[in-house]
């Protein structure tokens, strides 16, 4: 198995654009997270799924942040506008609910407003 | 909020040595778990401890949980250089349903050859 996948690796963008992360989760995984991660605030969880239903968004810190999930296979994270303050790294994890509740982790997108 | 806090938050030993690292969490817990992130990676699941169990091995890790005083320990013994990674402890809430896993902010373990 290819593990948890994300897309760009790397992201750089100026303050106001629209910027859009990508994730697949593992095949089988019923559960998809999404956290950002920042020196000053360490892991955060922003909002998972479960069965492609969103259960808690409670994390995302305002309504610029949105995210979808389609399909059981594909995820995204949107952010518009931008802002420097969003620069960060950004994880997707997944995890198949009946086995055990370990999480599987992608490499992250690294995130540069400018 | 966050749930578990490691302690210390910088640990620097020479290789051979034991790391400890310890974590601390606020509310019940189903089980607590901990990672280790290499720089520039994702997280890595390395073991998880239930809240009816005590103690947890797995190969050079041991993993201690006490729910009385909430917090946990990561004990890493004979560390060696490729050790040095950032170690986080993370937890299941038991109210309410939850599912989500809430991660404190690491424990930074150097390892010197």
């Amino acid at each position: 198995d290819a593990g948890v996948i994300q897309s760009p690796r790397h992201e750089v963008t100026e303050m106001g654009q629209e910027v859009t992360l990508r994730c697949k989760p593992i095949s089988g995984h019923d559960y998809l997270f999404w956290y950002r991660q920042t020196m000053m605030r360490g892991l955060e969880l922003l909002i998972y799924f479960n069965n492609n239903v969103p259960i808690d968004d409670s994390g995302m810190p305002e309504d610029r942040f949105s995210a979808k999930m389609p399909n059981a296979s594909f995820s995204t994270l949107k952010i518009q506008p931008s802002e420097p303050r969003d620069s960060a790294v950004y994880f997707c994890a997944s995890r198949y609910s009946a086995t055990n509740e370990k999480l599987f982790f992608g490499s992250g997108t690294q995130l540069s407003v400018l | 909020s966050q749930q578990g806090e490691e302690d210390p938050q910088a640990l620097s030993i020479q290789e051979g040595e034991n790391a400890t690292m310890n974590c601390s969490y606020k509310t019940s817990i189903n089980n607590l778990q901990w990672y280790r992130q290499n720089s520039g990676r994702g997280l890595v699941h390395l073991i998880l401890i239930r809240s009816n169990e005590r103690e947890k091995h797995s190969g050079r890790l041991r993993v201690t949980l006490d729910t009385s005083k909430k917090s946990s320990s990561l004990l890493i013994t004979a560390s060696r250089a490729a050790d040095t990674a950032s170690y986080f402890c993370a937890t299941e809430a038991s109210q309410g349903g939850s599912e989500k896993l809430v991660f404190g902010k690491g424990t930074k373990l150097t390892v010197n050859p």
